[in-house]
């Protein structure tokens, strides 16, 4: 166990809709980060908060959009959904704002589009 | 484009042979290759390179970086099955204005007793 933890595990809603992912951060970091793993792309980065602030940028959609709260929690928004948005989303943490070697990686939320 | 390409995509070996896993890079301002384990689960941290020849080593797993030539190998000796994995590599780059971690597709590897 990671100390990471992101709810739901897994989501399934049809095309068009919104979804909202949720991470918990481990206690005491600061950076949380985006992924997106699916079969074709592999795993990607989306975006990084640090404290609050947007830190770094990936290949996010527009569509997409994320906020990291106070309470350093952090929130992925996913809209207008399209079948090819099914994909595997991690949420990772770590204490500083270059930390990539020590990132952890939540269990993941499974994001299944109809 | 920033690009990572690794080889090859899938290995199956017996428990006890050496493997070599491959990742090539084409990424403007470089910082750091780091390789991860993917299990059944979320990827975990294995090493983090930055500069080249030196060889980072854990147990039966080591890498090494060409800073040159543009790629790094992950050494896996005497495997066992629970090295069975996707190894990813993944290269960071510096202050960049497009992603700053570009992951490759990964090494399935496959370890049979």
């Amino acid at each position: 166990d990671s100390g990471v933890t992101q709810t739901p595990k897994h989501l399934i809603t049809a095309t068009g809709q919104r979804v909202t992912l949720r991470c918990s951060p481990r206690s005491g970091d600061l950076s949380v980060y985006w992924y997106q793993q699916s079969l074709d792309q592999g795993l990607q980065f989306l975006i990084q908060y640090y404290n609050g602030e947007e830190r770094a940028k990936g290949n996010i959609l527009e569509r997409f959009s994320a906020q990291q709260f106070p309470d350093l929690h952090s929130e992925l928004n996913l809209s207008s959904l399209e079948l090819g948005d099914s994909a595997l989303y991690f949420c990772a943490s770590s204490v500083g704002v270059h930390s990539y070697n020590e990132q952890f990686f939540g269990p993941g939320t499974r994001l299944t589009v109809l | 484009e920033d690009k990572v390409v690794q080889s090859p995509l899938s290995l199956v070996v017996h428990e006890g042979d050496t493997v070599t896993l491959n990742c090539s890079y084409e990424v403007t301002n470089f910082r750091s290759l780091l390789w991860y384990k993917q299990e059944k689960k979320a990827p975990t941290f294995l090493f983090m390179l930055t500069s080249s020849g030196i060889e980072k080593k854990s147990g039966r797993l080591s890498s090494i970086l060409d800073k040159k030539e543009l790629f790094s190998i992950l050494n896996i000796t005497a495997t066992q099955t629970g090295d069975s994995a996707v190894y990813l590599c993944a290269v960071e780059a510096r202050n960049s204005g497009n992603t700053p971690l570009v992951f490759g597709k990964g090494t399935r590897l496959s370890v049979i007793a």
